[in-house]
């Protein structure tokens, strides 16, 4: 079965650090781009950052532009955000999702196909 | 930054009726960069359009997606009870790479 598992969410102090991991299975981790995507409480989906299969192309939302840090062990079929100087603005929960591209192109379409359960990271002193 | 636009915010209907959700963007979007996602409460989102028109797999074909340009519907045939949720539409850019709609609340 494909499956994303997301980890690692808590409460954090404003301006502490958190470490999220989303544990693939069920497919060829290194074969594809995948993503993190937030949503706090009440409100719609925010695009946070991407990785690409082998870490060469690496995007982020300006939002969480040198604060956080994404990246991959594909020995070890896991994704990761790394977020510091955390702010209340970041509450939310944190969504990892697969790249799908059309046809095995990306060029041709793309999407988030699978999505993991989510994890709350709630900033609050 | 391209802006998506979604309308109504909430849409009101019964099981039965036909649900026409629309999408709408700043500036033109390419159409095979347009996707649209199911979210019901306490769930991720679940994928069921992608390409503007082509159905993600296991969904129902009452499900179907139109559109270019800055125009796109997403519309539901017959309502079944376990329809009503968010929807939201997506799209690929530069800068930001993927932007969502504000979603459109689909409720008894």
């Amino acid at each position: 079965e494909v499956q994303l598992v997301e980890s690692g969410g808590g409460l954090v102090k404003p301006g502490g650090s958190l470490r999220l991991s989303c544990a693939a299975s069920g497919f060829t981790f290194s074969s594809y781009s995948m993503n993190w995507v937030r949503q706090a409480p009440g409100m719609g989906l925010e695009w946070v950052s991407s990785i690409s299969g082998g870490s060469v192309h690496i995007y982020y939302a300006d939002s969480v532009k040198g604060r956080f840090t994404i990246s991959r062990d594909n020995a070890e079929n896991s994704l990761y955000l790394q977020m510091n100087s955390l702010r209340a603005e970041d509450t939310a929960v944190y969504y990892c999702a697969r790249l799908y591209c059309t046809g095995g192109s990306c060029d041709q379409g793309r999407a988030f196909d699978i999505w993991g359960q989510g994890t709350m990271v709630t900033v609050s002193s | 930054e391209i802006v998506l636009t979604q309308s109504p915010g909430t849409l009101s209907l019964s099981p039965g009726e036909r649900a026409t959700l629309s999408c709408r963007a700043s500036q033109s979007v390419s159409s095979i960069y347009l996707a649209w996602y199911q979210q019901k409460p306490g769930q991720a989102p679940r994928l069921l359009i992608y390409g503007a028109s082509s159905r993600a797999t296991g969904i129902p074909d009452r499900f179907s997606g139109s559109g270019s340009g800055t125009d796109f519907t997403l519309t539901i045939s017959r309502l079944e009870p376990e329809d009503f949720a968010v929807y939201y539409c997506q799209q690929y850019g530069s800068s930001p790479r993927y932007t969502f709609g504000q979603g459109t609340k689909l409720e008894i």
